[in-house]
């Protein structure tokens, strides 16, 4: 049963400190996504990626975030430094190329920021 | 920027009762998805409609593609105790094969 898998589950940090998150992908999709979910906003898209390059981070605070793909097999979104109005649910999800309408979530990343 | 409007924004039904929510759009979609969420986890795909006026089901769920393609609908049929969740329509706006927008969402709660 292929999923998308992501860790850590749930992080408290303090303010100023830097939090990264990881994403396995659904082996065989080359279409990664990073999302943000909060009350407020609802699901917003912050960046995706295909085949590792990325394609559009145009839903990304620049200064203080950064998504990569050091390899097919793992996603990463780094927030440094920290501030209180990230926390919000990180969801990153994937898609086979040609059926990006069609993606495969995973559980979540529960960002607290103290 | 773009944004889909669910309604209704919530619901309490009893389990058996047939359920019906819908999903509005400023402008057009040539895709409509629909996702359900339960708690602690992410989005799952239910239905994806690709069509104008194409209806599909899946299992006791059914879908339709609305003509004007600035709609959608989602029924859920003889609702039982794990129809609950939030369900939310998506879909990637013209010329953003991979961008999906995802509309309000739709709280579903079914009591015994």
């Amino acid at each position: 049963d292929a999923r998308v898998t992501q860790t850590p589950r749930d992080k408290v940090t303090e303010m100023g400190q830097e939090v990264t998150m990881r994403c396995q992908p659904i082996l065989g999709h080359n279409t990664v996504f990073w999302y943000r979910q909060t009350m407020m906003q609802g699901l917003e898209l912050l960046a995706y990626f295909r085949n590792r390059a990325p394609l559009d981070d145009s839903g990304m605070p620049k200064d203080r975030f950064s998504a990569e793909m050091p390899d097919a097999t793992l996603a990463t979104l780094k927030i440094q430094p920290s501030e209180p109005r990230d926390s919000a649910v990180y969801f990153c999800a994937s898609a086979r190329s040609g059926s990006t309408d069609t993606q495969y979530f995973g559980p979540g990343t529960r960002l607290t920021v103290l | 920027g773009q944004q889909l409007n669910q309604s209704p924004q919530s619901m309490f039904i009893q389990e058996g009762e047939d359920v019906s929510m819908n999903c509005t759009s400023s402008s057009i979609f040539n895709t409509w998805l629909w996702y359900k969420q339960e708690p602690g986890e992410g989005p799952v795909l239910l239905i994806a409609l690709y069509k104008a006026g194409e209806l599909t089901s899946n299992g006791r769920l059914t879908a339709q593609f609305g003509i004007t393609r600035k709609d959608s609908f989602l029924n859920i049929s003889a609702s039982i105790p794990s129809d609950v969740g939030i369900y939310f329509c998506a879909g990637p706006p013209t010329g953003t094969a991979s961008k999906l927008t995802f509309g309000t969402g739709t709280r579903l709660q079914v009591t015994l």
